[in-house]
């Protein structure tokens, strides 16, 4: 089962936005909107910041925000702070199995 | 709250096997699909396999079928992952974790239980 593929790292100054690309195939992402992302900081456990491609826990800033179309769903962070510099993850069910298939992963910077 | 805490994780030779569980509070487990997440040193997540509230269903990534066995015990909400015929490419820290009820991602998450696989 591949990895979804993300960009490896991707880095914005505080208080600009910046967006995360995970692609699938039609098997994954282009047919379910159950596109997952987490955040993860060095030595933490993952965390969950959007489900269902678009919706946020409980908790989580509304400055995360997640979006889809065809193969390609996107994790957009605004207004960027130091606290925002981890790495993150998609996730999305794929009909392969049936299973779930985890991004390549993408270490997000604060310059 | 939500709590997952793993346990059972050790270095092992190649060959050999262990058994994680994770233990659950905080919710009502048998009303959950639990799920195990694995993430080799310095490398990204890889879903290793669920198993549905009753547990009368089970999933697995390819990796780790016919190796791998993943049971519950909803009268002590906790969730086993039996490892078989480890390998050092098995080496990783695994994640217990919550399936989301219906949303397909894993809402909460154990802090992992460290396996070596090594001679």
């Amino acid at each position: 089962q591949p990895a979804l593929t993300q960009p490896a790292s991707v880095s914005g100054s505080p208080g600009q936005s910046i967006t995360i690309s995970c692609t699938g195939t039609s098997s994954d992402v282009g047919n379910y909107n159950l596109v997952s992302w987490y955040q993860q900081h060095p030595g933490k456990a993952p965390k969950l910041m959007i489900y269902e491609v678009i919706k946020r826990p409980s908790g989580v800033s509304n400055r995360f925000s997640g979006s889809k179309s065809g193969n390609t769903a996107s994790l957009t962070i605004s207004g960027l702070q130091a606290e925002d510099e981890a790495d993150y993850y998609c996730c999305s069910y794929s009909r392969t199995l049936p299973s779930y298939v985890f991004g390549t992963g993408t270490s997000l910077t604060v310059l | 709250e939500v709590q997952l805490v793993e346990s059972g994780g050790g270095l092992v030779q190649p060959g050999g096997s262990l058994r994680l569980s994770c233990a659950a509070s905080g919710f009502t487990f048998s009303n959950y699909w639990m799920s195990w997440v694995r993430q080799a040193p310095g490398k990204g997540l890889e879903w290793v396999g669920n198993i549905n509230q009753d547990g009368s269903t089970q999933h697995y990534v390819d990796s780790v079928k016919g190796r791998f066995t993943i049971s519950r015990d909803n009268t002590k909400n906790s969730v086993d992952l039996q490892i078989n015929s480890l390998r050092t490419e098995d080496s990783a820290l695994y994640y217990c974790a919550r399936d989301g009820y219906g949303t397909g991602s894993c809402d909460y998450w154990g802090q992992g239980a460290l396996v070596t696989v090594s001679s």
